[in-house]
């Protein structure tokens, strides 16, 4: 069975990190893209990044370019955001989802909330 | 980027009502588009891929079809458990980008 189990949310001042991590199991996990999608509270989705395989390829929404860094290690069967600068606006679910090849989500994990506030 | 909208944004029905869902990308996307289901509470749960190819496991009342700019979510005699909000999601470049989503509710 697919298991995604975010952690590492939490509540951050305006400006400051937070370490976003996914932990990856029943199925071969450096065989597949994956991703970042979020939620604002109350709101639609929104992807943040994608990542390929090797980590050779990554691409970002444009709200998060320079702030946000997506990264995998394969060996530990792990996904990571790194949020940096965070901002009001960032507030919200952040989702660990794998991609299909048919450029869409296939499974997803429960979620963790991420609270930019001072 | 491509936007996605969807209409209506909300829906009230009652069970073993048909019900369809309409989404329209801003320019042609061939077949790539997704549809998802989400729960109050809980992860979006991909129905729908390749605009009309049902996910494993989801039930066949739902069914998909569309190509171009023009989709539509159909869910043949809706159950209980369908209530929920449903987004589509272009899939034929980059940037992914979602519906704003359809509510369904109960009359």
């Amino acid at each position: 069975e697919v298991q995604l189990v975010e952690s590492g949310g939490g509540l951050v001042q305006p400006g400051g990190s937070l370490r976003l991590s996914c932990a990856a199991s029943g199925f071969t996990f450096s065989s597949y893209w994956m991703s970042w999608v979020r939620q604002a509270p109350g709101k639609g989705l929104e992807w943040v990044a994608n990542i390929k395989q090797d980590g050779s390829e990554k691409y970002y929404v444009d709200s998060v370019k320079g702030r946000f860094t997506i990264s995998r290690d394969n060996a530990k069967n792990s996904l990571y955001l790194q949020m940096n600068s965070l901002r009001a606006e960032d507030t919200a679910v952040y989702y660990c989802a794998r991609w299909k090849g048919r450029g869409c989500f296939d499974y997803w994990g429960q979620g963790t909330l991420v609270t930019v506030s001072s | 980027d491509i936007q996605m909208t969807q209409s209506p944004s909300s829906v009230s029905a009652s069970v073993g009502d048909r019900v369809t869902i309409t989404c329209r990308a801003s320019q042609g996307i061939s077949s790539w588009l997704a549809w998802y289901q989400q729960k109050p509470g809980k992860a979006p749960k991909l129905l729908i891929y390749a605009a009309s190819s049902l996910q494993s496991g989801v039930p066949s009342r739902f069914s998909g079809s569309g190509s171009g700019t023009d989709f539509t979510l159909t869910i043949s005699s809706l159950q209980p458990e369908d209530f929920a909000t449903y987004y589509c999601q272009q899939a034929n470049s980059f940037p992914p980008i979602f519906g704003p989503g359809t509510k369904v509710d109960i009359k």
